[in-house]
């Protein structure tokens, strides 16, 4: 089966700028995943999408983070606007109903200048 | 509060040796526990998971992990170390009613030829 695709891979922008990324998870999982990965960290979930409703964004700084699942299939998070802090990497995961461990995508390396 | 914690920053091993990566958690009732792989550049790769049964788990590239209820520890560990298993480890868990990751901040591990 194809994995989570991600894109783009890598993107450098300066501070105050928005950004967005895209994620298309493995045909058929209803759970959606963001994470932010910090170098030096282990990733930590900003917001997990149930089909197109989120369960839980407690840790998303929703001040300048937003995310979306309109279709309940692919989905955006966008950073507007962008502060040096959130320089990491972006990792979206899916899983399936009833599976129990999460499917990782390559994720998005973000770059602030 | 779920918590996971792994001790060493990095292992060094020389190839052929066993090796152990370790980790210790904090969750109330029963915990879900993972270990995943991450090569440079690239997403996690699932290695192996326990939730239920056998404290000694077998997962993929010959590693297995071994539950330890009463140390609250989830070790990582190969009889005989690869070059090739060179990577960043990461240690997770959940707790039983939500799939909701916390991870590490994981451990490199570094097999000399």
């Amino acid at each position: 089966e194809a994995g989570v695709a991600q894109s783009p891979r890598y993107k450098i922008i300066e501070k105050r700028q928005s950004v967005a990324f895209w994620c298309n998870p493995i045909s058929g999982h209803a759970t959606l995943y963001w994470y932010q990965q910090i170098l030096g960290q282990g990733p930590k979930l900003l917001i997990q999408f149930q089909n197109n409703g989120v369960v839980d964004d407690s840790q998303l700084p929703k001040d300048r983070f937003s995310a979306e699942r309109l279709k309940g299939v692919d989905s955006t998070l966008k950073i507007q606007p962008a502060k040096l802090e959130d320089s990491a990497v972006y990792l979206c995961a899916s899983s399936s109903a009833g599976t129990e461990f999460q499917h990782f995508g390559d994720g998005t390396r973000l770059s602030i200048l | 509060a779920q918590s996971v914690a792994q001790p060493e920053d990095q292992v060094n091993v020389a190839e052929g040796n066993p090796l152990t990566v370790k980790c210790t958690y904090s969750v109330s009732g029963n915990p879900y526990l993972f270990w995943y792989v991450q090569y440079p550049n690239r997403g996690l790769q699932f290695l192996l998971k326990y939730i239920t049964g056998d404290n000694l788990v077998k997962g993929s590239y010959g590693f297995e992990a071994e539950f330890n209820k009463s140390q609250t520890s989830f070790h990582l560990k190969k009889p005989s170390a690869l070059v090739s298993d060179s990577a960043l480890y990461f240690c997770a868990v959940s707790a039983l009613s939500t799939d909701k990751l916390i991870f590490g901040t994981g451990t490199r591990l570094q097999v000399f030829p």
